[in-house]
């Protein structure tokens, strides 16, 4: 099946300093790739969505100059964390879909992202 | 918002036991799916239910969907400790349209 990676699993990091993490398709080209956070006990919430070549959208609240997504390829998206903070602290889970249609999204692992 | 709210937030039930947790949406949907998410780590999709569906079984999984009163139900029989976890249910409206996950239920099975 479709499997997805994440890169870092987990990381901890100084406040103000900038974070990556990398999202790859392992088997199968995504056209398209979703970013989502995930605090404690919570359920998950997109932070943006990303096509290959073209610029994310993100969602509402969500300050597009602080996490920077970048989708060069097919196969990777990667999240940039800019000089994160505390309350960034969160589980970040990234996923891809094979095609156009938007349910059918296949999960990587997730990076656990604390701010000390 | 069409963040769908599941109840209860958590269940703790003896291994062998049924498990049924429920999900409540807002608007119409094109599909509702299942995930289940295991402490910190990625989800795992269960099962896709579409909007002219009533029920769907997979293995000792069965989901069913009321699209009048907009809400989903997902029973795990027969209940291992393997399957202590989260449940998520997730709607869309189709298309290029966004995947909305509700609030979750944590499912504890007690061997």
């Amino acid at each position: 099946g479709a499997v997805v990676s994440q890169h870092p699993s987990w990381v901890i990091c100084k406040s103000g300093t900038s974070v990556k993490i990398e999202c790859r398709s392992l088997d199968f080209q995504a056209t398209t790739m979703f970013w989502y956070r995930q605090f404690p006990k919570q359920s998950l919430m997109l932070m943006a969505t990303s096509n290959e070549g073209s610029k994310a959208t993100y969602e509402q609240g969500v300050e597009k100059d602080k996490f920077l997504i970048n989708h060069a390829s097919l196969t990777l998206s990667t999240l940039t964390v800019t000089s994160a903070h505390p309350e960034d602290s969160s589980f970040y889970i990234c996923s891809a879909t094979t095609h156009g249609s938007y349910n059918e999204q296949f999960f990587g692992p997730g990076t656990r992202l604390t701010v000390l | 918002s069409q963040q769908g709210e599941e109840d209860p937030q958590a269940l703790s039930i003896q291994e062998g036991e049924n498990a049924t947790m429920n999900c409540s949406y807002k608007t119409s949907i094109n599909n509702l799916q299942w995930y289940r998410q295991n402490s910190g780590r990625g989800l795992v999709h269960l099962i896709l239910i579409r909007s002219n569906e009533r029920e769907k079984h997979s293995g000792r999984l069965r989901v069913t969907l009321d699209t009048s009163k907009k809400s989903s139900s997902l029973l795990i029989t027969a209940s291992r400790a393997a399957d202590t976890a989260s449940y998520f249910c997730a709607t869309d409206a189709g298309g290029y349209q966004k995947v909305t996950f509700g609030t979750g239920t944590k499912l504890q099975v007690i061997p």
